[in-house]
């Protein structure tokens, strides 16, 4: 049982340069978030999505865009990757919304350094 | 704006000793409370959670408590081990008025053998 799959799990990018961070789930769950982690801070979390075409901003959308074309898949795209957009990037998802108590499940990371 | 404060930021006990999380949170439509814990290298695992009607849960070591009107709740974990050591993060989320889920900055753990 794979979980929540993210890809790449390291990235260094430049200034200016595009990527796509890609997230797929195969436990069928209807929401799926992007959370970024700063050195020392908590996750913030960038977008989420209740269900495939449908996409919402989170607390720090800035920069960033996504698309939830299938239940499966959430990638999150940088089109003009700044300095402040390195961090490592968290991708999860539940079943329903935390408020009701479901466990969302993390991937494992993806590390982005701009320079 | 919303925010949840975590305390302390950085916990050391020895082996076999209890070690408390503290965290407080302004959003007074929070309604479910999870508590996350991160291995290095790792993404965040829920290790236990509690929802607004509940004052206490626990699971085996670990405990979670929340007090509503002081809008605090805490981790408590007892007999620690070495693979308790980690960074634990508290969280406090709300699906009404919008989703929101509000991370404290973490605590990390180190439990010495």
């Amino acid at each position: 049982n794979a979980g929540v799959t993210q890809t790449p799990k390291f990235r260094i990018l430049k200034i200016g340069q595009s990527m796509t961070l890609q997230c797929a789930q195969d436990m069928n769950h209807n929401y799926m978030y992007w959370y970024r982690q700063d050195p020392g801070m908590g996750l913030k979390l960038i977008y989420y999505s209740v269900g495939a075409g449908i996409t919402d901003k989170g607390e720090v959308p800035n920069g960033y865009n996504v698309s939830r074309s299938t239940t499966e898949d959430f990638p999150l795209r940088l089109e003009l990757a700044a300095p402040s957009q390195t961090s490592v990037y968290f991708c999860a998802s539940s079943l329903g919304t935390p408020g009701w108590g479901t466990e969302a499940f993390f991937g494992q990371g993806t590390r982005l350094t701009v320079v | 704006g919303e925010n949840v404060e975590q305390h302390p930021s950085t916990l050391s006990v020895q082996e076999g000793d209890s070690a408390v999380i503290k965290c407080t949170y302004s959003d007074s439509a929070s309604n479910y409370f999870p508590w996350y814990k991160q291995e290095l290298g790792k993404g965040p695992q829920l290790i236990i959670d509690i929802r607004s009607n509940v004052g206490e849960k626990k699971d085996q070591r670990i405990a979670v408590t929340l007090n509503k009107t002081a809008k605090h709740f805490s981790l408590h974990i007892t007999e620690t081990q070495p693979e308790d050591s980690a960074v634990y993060f508290c969280a406090a989320s709300r699906d009404t008025g919008g989703f929101k889920t509000i991370f404290g900055a973490g605590t990390r753990l180190f439990v010495k053998a």
